[in-house]
């Protein structure tokens, strides 16, 4: 079953700008995972939050995570090309597997 | 380095034909995951295994099997019962009993059916 739900599902800025992208799910969670994947590659992790944190920094990535709302936010900040990707967000509510959701495709313009 | 190596990179599997997906660690992880990946669409668990000669069945294990033999070794046999098999599919391992750490993802094959 799909968890995670993100939102937009396909997100289109210019260089410099900042992204913002959503992710929703549906039950109690131990952390959420944020991962990148380029266009026929593997994903690639990004960051994780903890259930009990509300927000963490990680370069130019700023999640935040709302546990009352069953929400997070992927913040990226002065975008370059090359964050053109999917990113999708991931949770862990049983410590043993990772649920995943659909994913926003960002592209980047230069 | 280490890393997960996932062989072969393009397979293609003829109408009622078993093929076996490959994929290989040597980051000493216990987890290892099977994942397929429709067009468009996010990740979808096939079977998971949390340690050696044991595994579970994940959201969508209809069609597929799996061994764990070996720790670093966790192969995918995408059998003829799966009507459509067509899809990329992603390996992945994490350390065991640990909830905050990521997975760590293969580059993936793609099985086309022909």
């Amino acid at each position: 079953s799909q968890q995670g739900e993100e939102d937009p599902q396909a997100l289109s800025i210019q260089e410099g700008e900042n992204a913002t992208m959503n992710c929703s799910y549906k039950t109690s969670i131990n952390n959420l995972q944020w991962y990148r994947q380029n266009s026929g590659r593997g994903l690639v992790h990004l960051i994780l939050i903890r259930s009990n944190e509300r927000e963490k920094h990680s370069g130019r990535l700023r999640v935040t995570l709302d546990t009352s709302k069953k929400s997070s936010s992927l913040l990226i900040t002065a975008s370059r090309a090359a964050d053109t990707a999917s990113y999708f967000c991931a949770t862990d509510a049983s410590g043993s597997r990772l649920t995943f959701g659909e994913g926003t495709q960002l592209t980047v313009n230069p | 380095d280490g890393g997960i190596t996932q062989s072969p990179k393009y397979l293609f599997r003829k109408e009622g034909q078993n093929v076996t997906l490959s994929c290989e660690q040597n980051l000493n992880h216990d987890a290892m995951y099977w994942y397929r990946q429709d067009p468009g669409q996010g990740l979808r668990l096939i079977y998971y295994s949390q340690i050696v000669n044991d595994f579970q069945k994940g959201d969508i294990a209809e069609g597929y099997s799996v061994s764990r033999e070996k720790k670093e070794s966790f192969p995918l046999t995408v059998t003829s019962a799966q009507k459509n098999p067509t899809a990329f599919y992603l390996c992945a391992s994490s350390i065991k009993g640990q909830p905050y750490y990521g997975y760590t993802f293969g580059s993936g094959t793609r099985l086309t059916v022909v």
